[in-house]
């Protein structure tokens, strides 16, 4: 039972543009969300969060948003750099239950 | 250190085989995650620790699969009789509590032949 989905392995995106990437989850029990980005050979590291209380939240060029009636998250990266292909992971939390639910992943390519 | 430790970073072992895994955390991270990645997969959870205890032991995929934490710091995943469905890179994770992001160490690749 994938809790935590990404349904887009892949995603090519022009250098400057922006980049969305999108995660849906099925439990109505998380209310808490994270992005995490990873390397080849590297451990995923994180990027921003957010809580179920909030539908937006900005760091810099990384902007994540959250739609609880949709159960859907998105990640917003602009402008795109080179330095930013990597595969990111969505993850989900609830109260109570501290484990990270990951998604399966999306590899995002920029192109130069 | 600063970060999550994993050692060691790469492991090759036979078929039917035990191997330990450690992991250390975070100074003061009470919470411990195990996970693993195979090949073009998602991240797998496998246990987490909240300071020596494991309320969630759910994903172990099978008894030979064991953890253990000890002194509310270093973890060490077992597994035993290696197969070579085994072959994944496991990842450990810890944080200071529930709102904080979970920092990840590098993980070992475990290659079961």
């Amino acid at each position: 039972d994938q809790q935590v989905k990404q349904n887009s392995p892949s995603l090519s995106v022009q250098e400057g543009r922006i980049s969305i990437l999108n995660c849906d989850y099925t439990n109505s029990m998380f209310d808490y969300f994270l992005w995490y980005k990873k390397y080849p050979a590297e451990g995923p590291t994180f990027l921003i969060s957010i809580s179920s209380i909030k539908d937006k939240n900005e760091d810099g060029r990384f902007t994540v948003f959250l739609n609880k009636s949709a159960k859907h998250l998105s990640l917003h990266i602009v402008p795109s750099q080179p330095g930013d292909s990597a595969v990111y992971f969505c993850a989900a939390s609830r109260f109570g239950n501290e484990k990270l639910t990951f998604g399966t992943g999306t590899r995002l390519t920029i192109i130069p | 250190g600063a970060g999550v430790s994993q050692s060691p970073s790469n492991k090759v072992t036979e078929k039917g085989k035990d191997v330990e895994l450690r992991c250390d955390p975070i100074s003061g991270h009470t919470a411990l995650y195990w996970y693993r990645q195979s090949l073009g997969q998602g991240l797998e959870f496998l246990i987490y620790f909240q300071g020596n205890s494991a309320p969630d032991k759910s994903g172990l995929p099978s008894d030979r699969f064991s953890a253990e934490r000890t002194g509310g710091s270093v973890s060490t995943l077992t597994i035993q009789r290696t197969q070579q469905e085994d072959s994944a890179v496991y990842l450990c994770a810890s944080n200071l509590n529930r709102g904080t992001e979970a920092f990840f160490g590098q993980g070992t690749r475990l290659t079961v032949v």
